[in-house]
């Protein structure tokens, strides 16, 4: 089952501008883990943030996490047409991760 | 270092039959997960291996079924295959479960179509 959901389930935007991807999750978490997807193809790790943490960069990436309101948040700058891809947020651990619904950005050239 | 991988990519496979997927870690990695993702319920855990012992389990039927060997390497199977269990199965891949938690890796995926 899905831990929570991400919001917009789907998002499209020109190439250049940022893109905003949000992600709840329902029980508490050691940290968080920021996934994309190409069609077809498996996951590819973009960022972990931790518990403890409350903003994360990883090159265009910036992820920042609220566990108060058991709630994180991916933003992609200047985003580019090969960013288009699913992207989904997961908690817990190697024991099991548990996965947001995704969002499906398209970044239009 | 190498990544995550699976084997074979792509299979086709008749209801009834039984299939067998691989999983080989990254180099040093203990862990190993499996996921099923299909269009209807998303990412779902099959379940999980470290060193050898199954340590968690997804909720799915008996029908699916791994191991884990020596050499960290994976295998599952799916046995009286349903038109249902079409799917993208993932295998991943850790260093170790720590309380801080380590980044999981994710293979390219075992594309499984039952007919």
């Amino acid at each position: 089952s899905q831990q929570g959901e991400e919001d917009p389930q789907a998002l499209s935007i020109q190439e250049g501008e940022n893109a905003t991807m949000n992600c709840s999750y329902k029980t508490s978490i050691n940290n968080l883990q920021w996934y994309r997807q190409n069609s077809g193809r498996g996951l590819v790790h973009l960022i972990l943030i931790r518990s403890n943490e409350r903003e994360k960069h990883s090159g265009r990436l910036r992820v920042t996490l609220d566990t108060s309101k058991k709630s994180s948040s991916l933003l992609i700058t200047a985003s580019r047409a090969a960013d288009t891809a699913s992207y989904f947020c997961a908690s817990g651990s190697a024991r099991q991760l548990t996965f947001g619904s995704g969002t499906q950005l398209t970044v239009l050239p | 270092k190498a990544g995550v991988t699976q084997t074979p990519r792509y299979l086709i496979k008749t209801r009834g039959q039984q299939v067998t997927l691989s999983c080989s870690p990254i180099s040093g990695h203990r862990s190993v997960s499996w996921y099923q993702q299909t269009p209807g319920q998303g990412l779902q855990f099959l379940f999980e291996y470290f060193s050898e012992t199954q340590r968690n389990k997804g909720n799915f039927p008996g029908r699916f079924s791994g191991r884990q060997f020596s050499n960290s390497r994976s295998e599952m199977n799916v046995s009286t295959l349903e038109l249902g269990d079409s799917a993208l199965y993932l295998c991943a891949s850790s260093l170790e479960d720590t309380r801080s938690g380590n980044t999981i890796y994710f293979g390219e995926g075992s594309w499984l179509t039952v007919v």
